[in-house]
């Protein structure tokens, strides 16, 4: 599985747009890159997954070059309770072997 | 919908003593499901996963066991203790088809005396 890299740790404000940018040099062919969000002493929560281009939904955008070695969550004004670790995972559909990094820990601020 | 159930919340064990943590799954059937663990700092590790009944892949050898002994129940293991194996263990679920994209549990936060 193609391993990623994410910074370990940002800061924002309320109100104020977030990316993460996760690189995945070695991502192959057919893998997905799944970002997941998870808050302390809770279990991870899928967030989104795309393959190419940019898909958004109710929570986030993901944007993905045409290279597809990195990708990057877009929060859009983020409130005090998005403060959480956010992962990136690549890999295909390979019978659920996802490996979680180290993730991002992002702190928002009033 | 479905739902994810894992019991106890959390244990407080001694070296050498069994574990047994029980997890069931709801509103779907014959679901993909994983044991994580995930000690101090972040990184969740995959212990073991299943595709059906009497089915489990381990990826991690260690002195802890698996068993789905029903469709929707996953059970995790251990016949004596180690230090070592205190940490937030995690159960999650996912469709056939979908396996990147997993629903986890609320986990049980294990100490190990």
């Amino acid at each position: 599985l193609a391993k990623t890299t994410q910074p370990i740790s940002m800061d924002s404000y309320e109100g104020q747009e977030v990316n993460i940018t996760c690189s995945h040099n070695n991502i192959a062919t057919n893998d997905y890159i799944t970002w997941y969000q998870q808050f302390p002493s809770q279990g991870p929560r899928f967030i989104i997954q795309g393959y190419k281009t940019k898909v958004t939904n109710e929570v986030a955008s993901l944007f993905i070059p045409a290279d597809r070695k990195s990708s990057t969550l877009s929060l859009p004004r983020v409130s005090l309770s998005d403060t959480a670790v956010y992962y990136c995972l690549v890999g295909g559909n390979q019978g659920g072997k996802l490996i979680f990094g180290q993730g991002t820990e992002l702190s928002v601020k009033p | 919908s479905q739902t994810i159930h894992q019991w106890p919340a959390t244990l407080v064990q001694p070296v050498g003593s069994p574990l047994s943590l029980e997890c069931t799954v709801e509103g779907t059937s014959n679901p993909n499901l994983y044991w994580y663990r995930q000690a101090a700092g972040r990184g969740l590790q995959l212990l073991f996963y299943s595709v059906g009944i009497g089915q489990i892949s381990s990826e991690v050898p260690q002195n802890l066991s698996a068993s789905r002994p029903q469709d929707r129940q996953f059970i995790l293991s251990s016949k004596k203790l180690l230090l070592s194996d205190s940490g937030f263990y995690l159960c999650a679920w996912s469709f056939k088809g979908a396996a990147d994209e997993q629903y986890f549990g609320p986990g049980t936060r294990l100490t190990v005396t």
